[in-house]
């Protein structure tokens, strides 16, 4: 399995800023996925992210308010802009196995936006 | 909406005992994949099982896949203390993108 590792692990934001989260692989992927686990639920896809090709937005996600970069086959971004309390939760960014369909995560972002 | 749905949504045994958990979901899928995430971290991937396979295990998890009824399940032996986490299925769509979807989870609390 893929090693994904994230940063930052958790931080504390003001509304209104922005927060950028980085996350690397130890190996080149094809595709990265990146989700958002609000507190006590589950997760939801925000948006697939394949290199060189701009992101794929799951319906309620956008590009002004998550903008995505995937400069390579191993490392994205996520932004969460314009940050409100809402945006409190748990971003996880994931990454398929070539061949075989598993998805691994990372370690996820815990974000706290006050 | 969520396209499964994990059932029961706390579950909560002694060490020793066995814990199934199960998952329902609602169109036809290439696969179904159950995780584990302790304490709100990273999640840690269990086990996949394809649409014709209806049955896997690994150490102490077994898995069994329903396609008729739409349904999985997840079964613990001798559970542990470590074990209490949340466990999630997530199912791989027939076509398209492989993105996952998730149930709602299940809680297990293992007790000493």
């Amino acid at each position: 399995s893929a090693v994904i590792s994230q940063k930052p692990s958790r931080d504390i934001c003001q509304r209104g800023t922005s927060l950028t989260i980085q996350c690397q692989v130890d190996s080149q992927v094809t595709m990265m996925f990146w989700y958002r686990q609000q507190p006590g639920q589950s997760l939801t896809l925000i948006a697939t992210a394949n290199q060189g090709s701009e992101a794929t937005y799951e319906s309620g996600f956008v590009i002004d308010k998550f903008p995505i970069s995937r400069p390579n086959l191993t490392f994205s971004t996520l932004t969460v802009s314009n940050m409100s309390p809402e945006d409190s939760s748990i971003y996880l960014c994931s990454v398929q196995s070539t061949g075989y369909n598993e998805q691994f995560f990372g370690p996820g972002t815990r974000l706290t936006v006050l | 909406s969520q396209q499964g749905e994990e059932d029961p949504q706390a579950l909560s045994i002694q060490e020793g005992e066995n814990a199934t958990m199960n998952c329902s979901y609602k169109t036809s899928i290439n696969n179904l994949q159950w995780y584990r995430q302790n304490s709100g971290r990273g999640l840690v991937h269990l086990i996949l099982i394809r649409s014709n396979e209806r049955e896997k295990h690994s150490g102490r998890l077994r898995v069994t896949l329903d396609t008729s009824k739409k349904s999985s399940s997840l079964l613990i032996t001798a559970s542990r203390a470590a074990d209490t986490a949340s466990y999630f299925c997530a199912t791989g769509p027939n076509s398209g993108y492989s993105t996952l979807t998730f149930g709602k989870g299940t809680m297990l609390l293992v007790s000493p």
